[in-house]
């Protein structure tokens, strides 16, 4: 059982958007932080955005501040990252990802791919 | 920012051998680290969480050491499985990024 699955990855063209989703199962899921972080092709893993488990609290890399908001709605067990005037430098897996309480990031979705690209 | 860098950054290793990794950050960071294995076209895996500690259902050949600003992860004697790369990541503070990882590859 994958306790967290991502949708809403594809094709875009650069300067238009795309909300990704995070379904989550399998655990409480309003106790938790959760992340996005991502993966460029062939690159190494970059942490992206977190909110805190009851949503109130937002903190977002500066690398998509002011373009990507991640949210959460509690009531659907549901993460959201909605990407604003995306480039190309955006392309990469994302992955949803479960908090450990500070100490580490515990548990990951299997990614979904976005590809910014005309 | 706190930078986190990993050495090697590639590393060719044979089967039964013992082998470290080293992550050191640009600060402090107590014990606010953790350690994942990434297998190609897979989400990581966490492997030791605050410096030390084995995540559950990983196996004990895998361990972690070290505080402040130098640490370590320690695979005491490589399987076939444990080729591939490893990450370290903080957690002391915001961002909480990643060192470029490591790869291990067969001898």
């Amino acid at each position: 059982q994958v306790p967290l699955a991502e949708s809403g990855g594809g094709v875009v063209q650069p300067g238009r958007s795309l909300r990704l989703s995070c379904a989550a199962s399998g655990f409480t899921f309003s106790r938790y932080g959760m992340h996005w972080v991502r993966q460029a092709p062939g690159k190494g893993l970059e942490w992206v955005a977190v909110i805190s488990y009851d949503g109130l609290n937002t903190f977002h890399a500066d690398s998509v501040k002011g373009r990507f908001t991640i949210s959460r709605d509690n009531s659907k067990n549901t993460l959201y990252l909605q990407m604003n005037s995306l480039r190309g430098e955006d392309t990469a897996v994302y992955y949803c990802v479960k908090e450990r309480e500070g100490r580490a990031f515990d548990d990951w979705g299997q990614g979904t791919l976005v590809t910014v690209s005309s | 920012d706190i930078q986190l860098t990993q050495s090697p950054s590639f590393l060719s290793a044979s089967v039964g051998d013992r082998v470290t990794i080293t992550c050191r950050a640009s600060q402090v960071i107590s014990n606010y680290l953790a350690w994942y294995q990434q297998k190609p076209g897979k989400a990581p895996k966490l492997l030791i969480f605050a410096a030390s500690t084995l995540q559950s259902g990983v196996p004990s050949r895998f361990s972690g050491s070290g505080s402040g600003t130098e640490f370590t992860l320690t695979i005491s004697s490589l399987q076939p499985e444990d080729f591939t790369t490893y990450y370290c990541q903080q957690l002391n503070s915001y961002p909480p990024d990643f060192g470029q990882g490591t790869r291990l590859e067969i001898k």
